[in-house]
């Protein structure tokens, strides 16, 4: 069984402050983690990936996250906000064997003030 | 074009109505999703196939059916829809192994009157 926990339904920031948006996982095998954004009226695009590899991963736009197999966590970060990246963001948690069905957390949707 | 098409992009339809939703893909991908997402409760997994003979159901199945016609088409039907289904609707498609990601159609937002 596997799920995922995004803390924080909304998220606002400054232009130009740092953004950390929240992902716990549980999986009952190691998992592969995904961090996705969903623009205004569009599908969901992939911002990074965890597939066991390095465990900080760098993704588009700036985005960074980091795997912490002893916290169960992916949070992810970027250094300075840009308007431009207001949206709603999904982790995801596949597991590395088997079913090969990706969960979705709840979203974070990210606001950014001037 | 898009590599995964969704159509129609939004629907307006009757309680009790049949209504079907289409998505194809030009990716090459077996496996094929239906999600839909509704505010505060993320994507929550419809059907999915992991080849043309393969048709499974998902955590919220209840009132929709699907039906793979080729490896490339994926389609969702709702029988007779009721209001509660008004949502996002997202198909998915994933190549076979796990550490790839989902490539996702742009959505229909159907709403049941």
């Amino acid at each position: 069984a596997q799920s995922v926990t995004q803390l924080g339904s909304h998220v606002s920031v400054s232009e130009g402050a740092l953004v950390l948006l929240r992902c716990n996982y549980s999986s009952s095998v190691p998992p592969y983690l995904f961090w996705y954004v969903q623009y205004p009226n569009q599908g969901l695009q992939l911002l990074l990936k965890y597939t066991s590899a390095a465990t900080l991963v760098k993704g588009i736009n700036g985005f960074e996250a980091e795997f912490k197999k002893s916290e169960t966590s992916f949070h992810l970060t970027k250094p300075s906000a840009h308007m431009s990246d207001a949206a709603e963001y999904f982790c995801a948690v596949s597991p590395s064997g088997g079913s090969y069905i990706p969960t979705f957390g709840r979203g974070t949707s990210l606001i950014v003030h001037p | 074009d898009a590599d995964v098409t969704q159509t129609p992009r939004n629907r307006i339809t009757k309680t009790g109505k049949r209504i079907m939703l289409e998505c194809s893909q030009t990716k090459g991908h077996d496996r094929m999703y239906w999600y839909r997402q509704d505010p505060g409760l993320g994507l929550r997994l419809i059907y999915y196939s992991f080849d043309v003979k393969d048709i499974n159901k998902g955590e919220i199945s209840d009132g929709y059916s699907v039906s793979r016609q080729a490896q490339a088409k994926f389609s969702l039907s709702l029988e007779s829809a009721i209001p509660n289904q008004t949502a996002l609707y997202f198909c998915a498609t994933m190549q076979g192994s796990t550490n790839t990601e989902a490539f996702f159609g742009q959505g229909t937002r159907l709403t049941v009157v």
